[in-house]
């Protein structure tokens, strides 16, 4: 069973345009999510980890600004703006049973490109 | 803050060679230790983890040494087969953290 489902899968995005990404978690008993980016040498880094309702954080990043909202304890989303032309970013979301060592999954991602 | 480095950057192996895949860590505080693999435009997938009280765990053909004085682990795969070509990433958390920091990757390649 998928314990984490990502949509859109891909996304074209206009310069200037701000897309928004949703991550859906199937089994509530992982309730931290995170979410992660990957460039096109496949180095990837921590954005965010959020775990109640109502969460919210922003950063910003060479090349992109982020911001990450706990909709429900289900559902995690991540806006991205701001993004350098041409840039190619994926973006995966993953869950965590405990807020500590154990093993945390990840999401089919949501590859980006900006036009 | 933490530094994961990985080694190789890539491997091309003919099916049944076993690899050896390294890592190390700068951090004393980080205890637990995941890899993943992940397959050309699929998910990143946990293979096999230690903790830092461990030095030996074995998952089939995977076998995970690690190394708490040198900071140091190493990721044996044996009898490769085409299905284990992936990029496998180490990664490295401390106690209480959710962050995972990973390593920049090794891209295996099997040639059957």
């Amino acid at each position: 069973v998928t314990l984490l489902e990502q949509n859109p899968r891909w996304r074209l995005v206009p310069r200037g345009q701000a897309v928004n990404l949703r991550c859906i978690l199937k089994n509530s008993q992982y309730p931290w999510m995170s979410w992660y980016q990957q460039d096109l040498q496949k180095q990837l880094q921590w954005l965010f980890t959020l775990r109640s309702p109502g969460d919210k954080e922003v950063k910003s990043l060479p090349g992109a600004d982020y911001l990450a909202t706990r909709v429900t304890d289900t559902e995690l989303r991540l806006q991205v703006a701001n993004m350098s032309q041409g840039r190619t970013l994926y973006c995966t979301c993953s869950a965590l049973a405990t807020g500590g060592q154990d093993t945390q999954y990840f999401g089919p991602g949501t590859r980006l490109l900006v036009l | 803050g933490e530094q994961v480095e990985q080694l190789p950057s890539s491997l091309i192996v003919q099916e049944g060679a076993s690899v050896l895949i390294n890592c190390s860590y700068t951090d004393s505080a980080s205890v637990y230790f995941p890899w993943y693999k992940q397959e050309p435009g699929k998910r990143l997938q946990f293979i096999i983890d230690i903790r830092s009280n461990m030095e030996r765990k074995q998952n089939q053909r995977l076998t995970l040494l690690f190394d708490k004085k040198t900071k140091h682990l190493s990721l044996h795969i044996t009898a490769t087969q085409p299905g284990d070509s992936a990029i496998y990433f180490c990664s490295a958390t401390s106690s209480g953290s959710w962050q995972l920091i990973f390593g920049s990757g090794t891209q295996l390649t099997v040639m059957p």
